[in-house]
């Protein structure tokens, strides 16, 4: 069975910081690798998504994240956070084929809180 | 564009009532599903639906029943509610063969 993990629970940055969370699935066939973003308050949004060829996928509001296939990683970055980041991150991932399409597993989810 | 509208927004129910949670989506989508929100637990699904007349089980899908006789609404029916079903519920879409889910504002549920 497919699972996602989140290594981060809770993330307390300072403005301007460096952002990296980590994400790893257990999968042994190809798979469509997404981050949703949940605002307070808010419903889910798409950040970003890789479903094939460059593995280094950008997102909005200058979101990036890296798909490592030998590693089962799919970490999201951002360079500088500014406080209106604060949200709960979640990565999910999806098994590619006709059987699975649509079939999302998350993460148990990231809050990340930027402080001013 | 409305793209999937949850209603209620909150709901609370006492151990035992049943309800229906709504979900309608405008998109022409043939995927949806629902989800739960739990701290600490990301998103587990509970039923998704491949087209109008088809519908199967996801994680957790224990005390919840779904129907999908249109491909706009998708229902999510509690039979007799328990405390263990406090939650936020989540409505998503997707065209078929693309796998971008869009959700809903999502239904804040309590049990009593």
């Amino acid at each position: 069975a497919q699972s996602v993990s989140q290594h981060n629970h809770h993330v307390i940055l300072s403005e301007a910081a460096s952002l990296e969370l980590g994400c790893n699935y257990s999968y042994g066939g190809t798979v469509n690798l997404f981050w949703y973003v949940q605002y307070p308050g808010q419903h889910l949004q798409l950040l970003l998504k890789y479903f094939s060829g460059d593995p280094l996928v950008k997102g909005i509001k200058g979101f990036e994240a890296e798909f490592i296939k030998s590693k089962f990683s799919f970490n999201l970055r951002k360079p500088s956070v500014q406080w209106s980041d604060t949200a709960e991150y979640f990565c999910a991932v999806n098994a590619r084929g006709s059987s699975n399409t649509g079939k999302l597993i998350f993460g148990q989810g990231t809050t990340l809180q930027v402080k001013p | 564009n409305a793209g999937v509208t949850q209603t209620p927004k909150f709901q609370v129910l006492k151990t035992g009532q049943s309800m229906t949670l709504q979900c309608a989506q405008d998109m022409n989508h043939e995927y949806m599903s629902w989800y739960r929100q739990d701290p600490g637990m990301g998103l587990r699904l509970i039923h998704y639906s491949v087209g109008a007349g088809i519908t199967d089980q996801g994680e957790v899908p224990n005390g919840y029943n779904v129907s999908r006789s249109t491909t706009e609404d998708f229902p999510l029916r509690l039979l007799s509610a328990a405390p263990s079903q406090t939650s936020v519920y989540f409505c998503a879409s997707s065209p078929l063969f693309k796998d971008i889910q869009y959700f809903g504002a999502g239904t804040r549920l309590s049990v009593l």
